[in-house]
């Protein structure tokens, strides 16, 4: 199966910073990647899927990019509701596997 | 919106079985396929099992199969998982996930807040 490392594993930024998080696969997942944000106690929610295009609904400060092996989620400027543990994912073949996440912190 | 909420969840023995429901609202349910994912302390998000929106497919993983059935009931907006000889570290909060199409999309456009299974003696 294919093995998705993010990193860093926690970064601590402060409102109004950018962020950027790194998802990098242990094979080429071509552009078949999601991203998910996911705050405590609630559910997982969508925010990139095909590595680029923003869910319904996602503001724009959050963009994905890459294929291939690497990519990256930048949320361009915090909100205070963006403090979260953040998930990328694959779905190039079976079965789909997660990152261990990435916390953003304040 | 789409609403998923997952009941059934329990303290269990191992070697025991549990049987998991999700509930969905607000979606044409037969239309999407549907997935069960789970996050264990320590060890991140799994994909566990999904079906197709007709019920005609299914798939697993290898970490359950053979221990695991998912099923669907389209008349009724469910989802369910069949949880038997459970072990340890099938102890997870488990979500319910909704697919964006029919059968193989592979990503989750909406999850249900989960539902706690604790496997201990």
């Amino acid at each position: 199966e294919i093995v998705l490392t993010q990193s860093p594993g926690t970064v601590s930024l402060s409102p109004g910073e950018r962020a950027t998080l790194s998802c990098r696969a242990s094979q080429s997942v071509d552009y078949f990647l999601a991203w998910y944000q996911q705050k405590p106690g609630q559910a997982p929610r969508l925010l990139i899927s095909d590595a680029s295009s923003r869910a319904t609904g996602v503001p724009d400060r959050f963009s994905g990019s890459g294929s291939g092996t690497d990519f990256t989620l930048t949320i361009s400027r915090l909100e205070p509701e963006d403090f979260a543990v953040f998930y990328c994912q694959h779905y190039r073949t079976s079965p789909v596997t997660f990152g261990g996440g990435t916390r953003v912190e304040f | 919106d789409v609403q998923l909420v997952e009941s059934g969840g329990a303290l269990v023995q191992p070697g025991g079985s549990l049987r998991l429901l999700c509930a969905a609202s607000e979606v044409t349910f037969s239309s999407y396929a549907m997935s069960w994912v789970r996050l264990a302390p320590g060890r991140g998000l799994e994909w566990v099992a999904g079906i197709s929106g007709t019920g005609k497919n299914t798939r697993y993983a290898d970490s359950v199969k053979g221990r695991f059935v998912i099923s669907r009931d389209n008349s009724q907006n469910t989802v369910h998982l069949q949880m038997n000889s459970l072990r340890v570290d099938d102890t997870a909060l488990y979500y319910c996930a909704k697919e964006a199409c029919i059968w193989d999309c592979g990503y989750f456009d909406f999850w249900g807040r989960g539902d706690l299974v604790t496997v201990s003696s």
